[in-house]
């Protein structure tokens, strides 16, 4: 069964730093990676997807993923924090079977993004 | 396009009524999922229809829980009677596609925040 985690339920970076968020996939088959946003009062939306085309993966904003077989994950990071930066970011892993087609979300990372 | 619809966004209701929540797909997409977010579980999806077909309610988590999809613009999840403990914020997404493809093209709705009291 594929599955995902992230790693810390909330993250804090100052404006122009660094942003990493952490997500670790299980996956017995080559898996469907997604990270997502969400900001207050919104559903979510996509950022980034990986597709196996390549192991980087950018997105909007400026965002992009790795995805690293070896050390099964795909972290989000950004050079440069933007105070607009700050929402919850989710982590998804696409489940396939029996003709079923549909999204496993992580449990979400706060990112709080301090002036 | 006016993208996922949902209503109403906000929805308080006594324990033991019915609570109806609507959702309108955007128009050519063939696949929806009604998903559940808690601060306690995160997302949860509960049921996924494609073609109007109900192909996966194993989330569902009992049978005051109801979904139905009667046309390829509409959708229904009924809670009946509501507990407290359905507190949540329910969301609708849709995507268009095929196999894998659907995975690609979810895109969700603003959701509805649930509060029984």
């Amino acid at each position: 069964a594929q599955s995902v985690t992230q790693l810390g339920s909330h993250v804090s970076v100052s404006e122009g730093a660094l942003v990493l968020l952490r997500c670790n996939y299980s996956s017995s088959v080559p898996p469907y990676l997604f990270w997502y946003v969400q900001y207050p009062n919104q559903g979510l939306q996509l950022l980034l997807k990986y597709t196996s085309a390549a192991t980087l993966v950018k997105g909007i904003n400026g965002f992009e993923a790795e995805f690293k077989k070896s050390e099964t994950s795909f972290h989000l990071t950004k050079p440069s924090a933007h105070m607009s930066d700050a929402a919850e970011y989710f982590c998804a892993v696409g489940r396939t079977g029996a003709g079923s087609y549909q999204l496993t979300f992580g449990k979400g990372t706060k990112l709080s993004v301090i002036p | 396009d006016a993208g996922v619809i949902q209503s109403p966004r906000h929805e308080v209701t006594e324990m033991g009524q019915e609570v109806t929540l609507r959702c309108k797909p955007i128009s050519g997409h063939n696949s929806l999922f009604w998903y559940r977010q808690t601060m306690m579980r995160g997302l949860e999806l509960l049921i996924y229809f494609n073609n109007n077909v109900p192909i996966d309610d194993s989330g569902m988590p009992e049978d005051r829980f109801s979904a139905k999809m009667p046309n390829a613009s509409f959708s229904t999840l009924k809670i009946q009677p509501s507990e407290p403990r359905d507190s949540a914020v329910y969301f609708c997404a849709s995507s268009t596609g095929t196999a894998v493809t659907i995975l690609y093209g979810y895109t969700f709705g603003s959701g509805t925040r649930l509060t029984v009291v």
